[in-house]
């Protein structure tokens, strides 16, 4: 049982879409982290959010921690094709383990 | 600009046989962190070391798993008398120190199959 669920699981989208991709959880998260993970590579870090209601903006993606910050979610705005790969979610409590969600492999096409 | 590296990058074994896989930190990472990564699965944590410390084991799955590090620098992930469901990528990540602040780092992985 994980203790973050992410979704979806798959998602194709046109260049140029947005997609938005969630994480939630029934704990509480001292902060949350996003990654993306390409073929053949380590999950390599996006952002991490600590503040309820945080918002933090990395050039087309959005990142959001809820208010409880038991959830977040990652919005990207008109997508490319270097979009394409493995996005993570990974909550922390108060100390250095990370548990990760699922995933969500997102594919843009050209 | 040395990363985390692994060795080796894919490792095909028979069920029964032992395997030993390999992280080389980032130079100057007192904290050293393995996971599993099943197909469809997200990161499993499996071990944690930092300095001198005792390391945490509390997420290696059986006690045929078992890892050291020496000198407080490279690691060594061994799985004796391997299964089939012990294949999987395992991935290793270092950081300055195991803090919540400190960003882990991550290795490509050694991609695992037992035939």
């Amino acid at each position: 049982t994980q203790l973050l669920e992410q979704s979806p699981q798959f998602l194709s989208i046109q260049e140029g879409e947005n997609l938005t991709v969630y994480c939630n959880s029934s704990s509480v998260f001292s902060s949350l982290q996003w990654y993306r993970q390409e073929p053949g590579e380590g999950p390599v870090l996006l952002v991490t959010v600590v503040t309820g209601g945080e918002v933090k903006k990395l050039k087309r993606l959005t990142f959001q921690f809820g208010d409880a910050r038991k959830d977040s979610s990652l919005h990207i705005t008109a997508a490319q094709p270097g979009d394409t790969g493995l996005y993570l979610c990974a909550g922390q409590f108060n100390d250095y383990k990370l548990s990760f969600g699922a995933g969500t492999t997102v594919t843009v096409r050209a | 600009g040395a990363g985390v590296s692994q060795s080796p990058s894919n490792k095909v074994t028979e069920k029964g046989k032992d395997v030993e896989l390999r992280c080389d930190p980032i130079s100057g990472h007192t904290a050293l962190y393995w996971y599993r990564q099943s197909l469809g699965q997200g990161l499993e944590f499996l071990i944690y070391f930092q300095g001198n410390s005792a390391p945490d084991k509390s997420g290696l799955p059986s006690d045929r798993f078992s890892a050291e590090r020496t000198g407080g620098s490279v690691s060594t992930l061994t799985i004796q008398r391997t299964q089939q469901e012990d294949s999987a990528v395992y991935l290793c990540a270092s950081s300055l120190a195991g803090l919540v602040s400190n960003e882990q780092f991550f290795g490509p992985g050694t991609r695992l199959t037992v035939l």
